[in-house]
């Protein structure tokens, strides 16, 4: 079975250029997750999709960053303009939307997206 | 908001050796995921718990969540180098709803075995 899906799994980009992340979730999940890593902050939730809509946003560090998922098959996670604090590893995630007390929640993660702002 | 720290921050051991790993929570644990992560790569899902004194096992690995649910350990018997890379806990916010894949993830714990 594919697992999560990432594009493009490197980026090295010019600071004020436009960033497009893709994540494709595994099929049949409704649940998809935007996270960031970085080695001062570790792994933090972006925004999170239920049902292709946002859920919450509060992650988003600012303006610059939007994210959108127009069909259960696809994600795009965008930095306009980029700067070199946004320089991370963004990971995509998803799970099948489930009751919590249900055993199977797993929640997977793709391989990430290294994004470097020069 | 729930804060997650995992002890000890690194970890190195001799092949062969048992560890343990864990992760203490400052609120009620609802649901509780391991990860292990390599470097370059995604998380790798090891398990979940969700029921205080729950212990799950696969393969070498064991993870426990206490009666409480505000702290669960990662113990790998007979440790090999493929258990080498770095785990995360991360904690599920509540009970329920559509909040619950939104996970608060520990610092992480930097495991080296040594062959």
């Amino acid at each position: 079975d594919a697992g999560v899906i990432q594009s493009p799994r490197h980026e090295v980009t010019e600071m004020g250029q436009e960033v497009t992340l893709r994540c494709k979730p595994i099929s049949g999940h409704n649940s998809l997750f935007w996270y960031r890593q970085t080695m001062m902050r570790g792994l933090e939730l972006l925004i999170y999709f239920n049902n292709n809509v946002p859920i919450d946003d509060s992650g988003m560090p600012e303006d610059r960053f939007s994210a959108k998922m127009p069909n259960a098959s696809f994600s795009t996670l965008k930095i306009q303009p980029s700067e070199p604090r946004d320089s991370a590893v963004y990971f995509c995630a998803s799970r099948p939307y489930r009751d919590a007390v249900s055993s199977g929640n797993t929640i997977y993660f793709g391989e990430g997206s290294w994004l470097t702002v020069v | 908001s729930q804060e997650l720290e995992q002890s000890p921050q690194s970890l190195i051991v001799q092949e062969g050796k048992n560890l343990t790993i864990n992760c203490t929570s400052s609120k009620t644990l609802y649901g509780l995921y391991w990860y292990k992560q390599k470097y370059g790569e995604g998380l790798i899902f090891l398990m979940m718990l969700q029921k205080g004194g729950e212990e799950k096992s696969h393969e070498k690995i064991t993870a426990k969540l206490d009666e409480k649910k505000q702290q669960s350990s990662l113990h790998i018997t007979a440790s090999q180098p493929s258990h080498a890379g770095i785990y995360l806990c991360g904690a599920a916010p509540n009970a329920g709803g559509t909040s619950y894949g939104k996970l608060t993830f520990g610092q992480g714990t930097i495991l080296t075995v040594h062959p």
